[in-house]
């Protein structure tokens, strides 16, 4: 079995500061993980995944995401916010199959 | 190329009625998910083709749903005897057939059962 949890279902920062979002799984296999990005009244676009190798893996938008296997975590950050990073973000794992286990997404505001 | 596409976009439907969703996944993907994502539940895993094997149906959440593949291309997703608690956006994804591949997901319908 696998799931997903993230902590913080809104998150708020301000513009130009530290984006973290964080995300903690469970998977009885080593698991592939992912951040996905959903606008409103759009579909899930990915913004970087983790399968094997680098643990520290660079997505679209300037987004990094850390794999911890110690931690169990897969937290996002990006350096600086802008105002288009306002969105929901979903983590998700795939164990041993491909299907996709969701988090239940967090909503990220930027304050002007 | 042409991402994952899905019609209707919207749907409303009365209770009790029959409705169909349809899904164009990415031209030489084999895997094609259905996902649901409501308000309630998140989003959630519906079924899963992958080339000429048996679908994984384990996320079908009553056998009033059910989904077919046709030509290893277009799948629908069809829900028989709509209930108000099936209102929700149901998303499409495809991806090439390995582990790990990305999903590439479609702009969903949503659905609302009045």
């Amino acid at each position: 079995a696998q799931s997903v949890t993230q902590l913080g279902s809104h998150v708020s920062v301000s513009e130009g500061a530290l984006v973290l979002l964080r995300c903690n799984y469970s998977s009885s296999v080593p698991p592939y993980l992912f951040w996905y990005v959903q606008y409103p009244n759009q579909g899930l676009q990915l913004l970087l995944k983790y399968t094997t190798g680098a643990t520290l893996v660079k997505g679209i938008n300037g987004f990094e995401a850390e794999f911890k296997k110690s931690e169990t975590s897969f937290h996002l950050t990006k350096p600086s916010a802008h105002m288009s990073d306002a969105a929901e973000y979903f983590c998700a794992v795939s164990g041993v199959n491909e299907k996709l286990t969701f988090g239940t997404g967090t909503r990220l505001t930027i304050i002007p | 190329g042409a991402g994952v596409s899905q019609s209707p976009s919207n749907k409303v439907t009365e209770k009790g009625k029959d409705v169909e969703l349809r899904c164009d996944p990415i031209s030489g993907h084999t895997a094609l998910y259905w996902y649901r994502q409501s308000l309630g539940q998140g989003l959630e895993f519906l079924i899963y083709f992958q080339g000429n094997s048996a679908p994984d149906k384990s996320g079908l959440p009553s056998d009033r749903f059910s989904a077919e593949r046709t030509g290893g291309s277009v799948s629908t997703l069809t829900i028989q005897r709509t209930q108000q608690e099936d209102s929700a956006v149901y998303l499409c994804a495809s991806s090439s057939s390995a582990r790990g591949e990305t999903q590439y997901f479609g702009p969903g319908t949503r659905l609302l059962v009045l």
